[in-house]
């Protein structure tokens, strides 16, 4: 009865680095999303994951940000040249079906603290 | 963009004491979500509301959703310690994603 996943639980670069975030969802769920949490803030939608369909991107705030998920299993999120206005807290979440279809509660992994000096 | 704005932004009480969080847009949703968030860790759901004017209770928390679905409001009774974390609702406007709030930072003294 794992919940979801995430690695590494911190991670500090330097500018202009890539780094290299995984999420595992919960086993089953179709659905994997990634929003970010810059400090004191809500969370801002990243990517979504529907099953075998293609992604939905609209919430990657440059190309320097990219997804992949193979399946319904794990998924990375990678960011290239990082800037430090990239330090946040990256979250993954998961749910059985899409929200919209079925108010489906989301669960989400503890998140990622990425610092970026 | 469909913003979600919470309001207060903190909020600092004695336990035992009530209090009501906000969340208000000016765009329509067909469901809206409340969330905790404890330092650390990610979102865990508390409710989620559907029908307009659609009242839950959750032990001491009542959660409300407007009639016309733009906005919800979050009333905790006898706060205790254990209510500290930051409170952020969310809204399904019917696409893949949810758009989350700004979040209330509550921080219940003991």
């Amino acid at each position: 009865g794992a919940g979801v996943s995430q690695s590494p639980s911190n991670k500090v670069t330097e500018k202009g680095k890539d780094v290299e975030l995984r999420c595992d969802p919960i086993s089953g769920h179709t659905a994997l999303y990634w929003y970010r949490q810059r400090l004191g803030q809500g969370l801002e939608f990243l990517i979504y994951f529907q099953g075998n369909s293609a992604p939905d991107k609209s919430g990657l705030p440059s190309d320097r940000f990219s997804a992949e998920r193979t399946g319904e299993s794990v998924s990375t999120l990678t960011i290239q040249r990082t800037q430090q206005e990239d330090s946040a807290v990256y979250l993954c979440a998961s749910s059985l079906t899409p929200v919209r279809f079925s108010y489906n509660e989301q669960f989400f992994g503890p998140g990622t603290r990425l610092t970026v000096l | 963009t469909q913003l979600l704005e919470q309001s207060p932004q903190f909020l600092s009480i004695q336990e035992g004491e009530n209090l009501t969080v906000y969340c208000n847009s000016s765009s329509v949703f067909s469901s809206l979500q409340w969330y905790r968030q404890e330092p650390g860790e990610g979102p865990v759901l508390l409710v989620t509301v559907v029908t307009g004017g659609e009242v839950k209770k959750l032990k001491r928390l009542t959660f409300q959703f407007g009639d016309a679905r733009k906005d919800s409001s979050l009333h905790i009774t006898a706060a205790q310690p254990g209510d500290t974390g930051l409170y952020l609702c969310a809204g399904a406007p019917g696409a893949n994603n949810l758009f989350f709030g700004t979040g209330t930072r509550l921080t219940v003294i003991p």
